[in-house]
């Protein structure tokens, strides 16, 4: 079966560094992707991994350990616009994108 | 500038009514995609489509129809089926010939409201 695994919401203080973790179950894997979405917005893409280890894109970071079946990303210099739902997304094997209910991140000033 | 849209951005329906919803992309993006989304809830799949005139079901499409005549356009028509359609309803795209097959653009989505 498939199922994904991320924490509902997580506070963070403004300038700090926060990390969203992501475990999952898919039937086939090519990649795991993160999406971002502000209230009332639609998604937008963050990142996508394909193979182990780290991606960096400026202040957020995404990592992928294939045999964990796990990945998070790390967002630093939190902003207070980065206030919003983070979706890690994995693709399967008919390049699917999984979605799950998401994490709320909530920043304090 | 290439982009997805959707229109209305809120519509209003009586209960019994089917609507369509409008998806229309740019940028030339073979596969496209309805989802739904409920308030603090992830995205459901409800239809996709990876070339003209062919699409597949996606995990919740009972209650729901959709067409794709033109690579730029994939209508969802709401029926009177679905038994609880008020919703905000995403519509995404995505190039599964490009490096970035694994990148779906979505629109600014349509927020359903059944009276």
């Amino acid at each position: 079966g498939q199922s994904l695994e991320q924490p509902s919401e997580v506070t963070a203080v403004e300038g700090a560094i926060v990390q969203i973790n992501c475990t999952y179950q898919t039937s086939g894997f090519y990649g795991l992707s993160w999406y971002q979405q502000h209230d009332g917005g639609a998604p937008t893409f963050l990142s996508y991994n394909a193979l182990d280890g780290l991606e960096e894109t400026g202040r957020f970071s995404s990592f992928l350990s294939r045999s964990d079946s796990y990945g998070y990303l790390l967002l630093q210099e939190l902003q207070m616009k980065d206030s919003a739902s983070y979706f890690c997304a994995p693709m399967d094997s008919n390049y699917q994108l999984i979605w799950g209910a998401g994490t709320k991140l909530i920043i304090k000033p | 500038d290439g982009g997805i849209t959707q229109s209305p951005k809120y519509l209003f329906r009586k209960e019994g009514q089917n609507v369509t919803l409008s998806c229309e992309q740019n940028l030339n993006h073979d596969a496209m995609y309805w989802y739904r989304q409920d308030p603090g809830q992830g995205l459901r799949l409800i239809y996709y489509s990876q070339i003209v005139n062919d699409f597949q079901k996606g995990d919740i499409a009972e209650g729901y129809s959709v067409s794709r005549e033109k690579k730029e356009s994939f209508p969802l028509t709401v029926t009177s089926a679905q038994k609880n359609p008020t919703a905000f309803y995403l519509c995404a795209s995505s190039d599964l010939q490009g490096a970035r097959v694994n990148e779906q653009f979505f629109g600014p989505g349509t927020r359903l409201t059944v009276l």
